[in-house]
């Protein structure tokens, strides 16, 4: 099973909107609707943000949303905020008892 | 609320094993979910290690299976991680967690990540 496709890295300015994309196979995010997305900040444990596609769990701010679109899934963060610059990781199942990450993306707030 | 901490050695030898275990409070492991672990190298991102259910049964990454046990015990409400003949590639943060799940036609089929342990950082040096 390879890693799923994430850019290493994103930015964009306070209020901006931006989106970052997760691409697999279809036999992982294009199989199933199990994608999930995690926030990292520096030293800090993986905080779950979007499971099942589009899901958000409760306390998740409603900027931060989910999608998919055959093999690929999109994170779209709408009116960017500071708190917001982190690593975040795409996270599908991979068929055959198995979870597969991306590599990662890193959030950088100019 | 579900809290889980992992405990273990932080500096583990080349061609040793590395054993991690996982106490969870707040939530019995007999009560359902799979149980699993995630490592993360210094400066890179996350990889699934394996998760196993409260009867036993296992899902290992194919890229460590070869090296990898996983165990649980329902009456300390713990989880166990054995990785063998480690080597330095192997050094990581390593995390416990607990995964939502189905089984599909005897497949385990593992939904998302919903609560994390703290970490546990270990080296592989001699």
């Amino acid at each position: 099973q390879s890693a799923l496709t994430q850019p290493a890295s994103v930015s964009g300015s306070p209020g901006q909107s931006i989106t970052i994309s997760c691409t697999g196979s279809s036999t992982d995010v294009g199989s199933y609707n199990l994608v999930s997305w995690y926030q990292q900040h520096p030293g800090k444990v993986p905080k779950l943000i979007i499971y099942e596609d589009s899901k958000r769990p409760s306390g998740v701010s409603t900027r931060l949303s989910g999608s998919k679109s055959g093999n690929t899934a999109s994170l779209t963060i709408s009116g960017l905020q500071a708190e917001d610059e982190a690593d975040y990781y795409c996270c599908s199942y991979g068929g055959s008892s198995n979870m597969i990450f991306g590599g990662g993306t890193k959030l950088t707030v100019l | 609320q579900v809290q889980l901490q992992e405990s273990g050695p932080g500096l583990v030898k080349p061609s040793e094993t590395l054993s991690l275990t996982c106490t969870v409070s707040g939530f019995s492991i007999s009560n359902g979910y799979c149980w699993g672990w995630i490592r993360q190298p210094p400066g890179k991102g996350l990889e699934w290690i394996a998760t196993i259910d409260r009867d036993g049964s296992t899902c290992y990454n194919p890229s460590l299976e070869s090296r990898l046990t996983m165990s649980v015990d329902t009456s300390k409400n713990q989880f166990f991680l054995n990785l063998r003949s480690v080597t330095a590639t192997d050094t990581a943060v390593y995390y416990c967690a607990r995964v939502p799940h189905d089984v599909v036609r005897g497949v385990i089929k593992l939904y998302y990540i919903d609560f994390w342990g703290q970490g546990n950082p270990v080296t592989v040096s001699s």
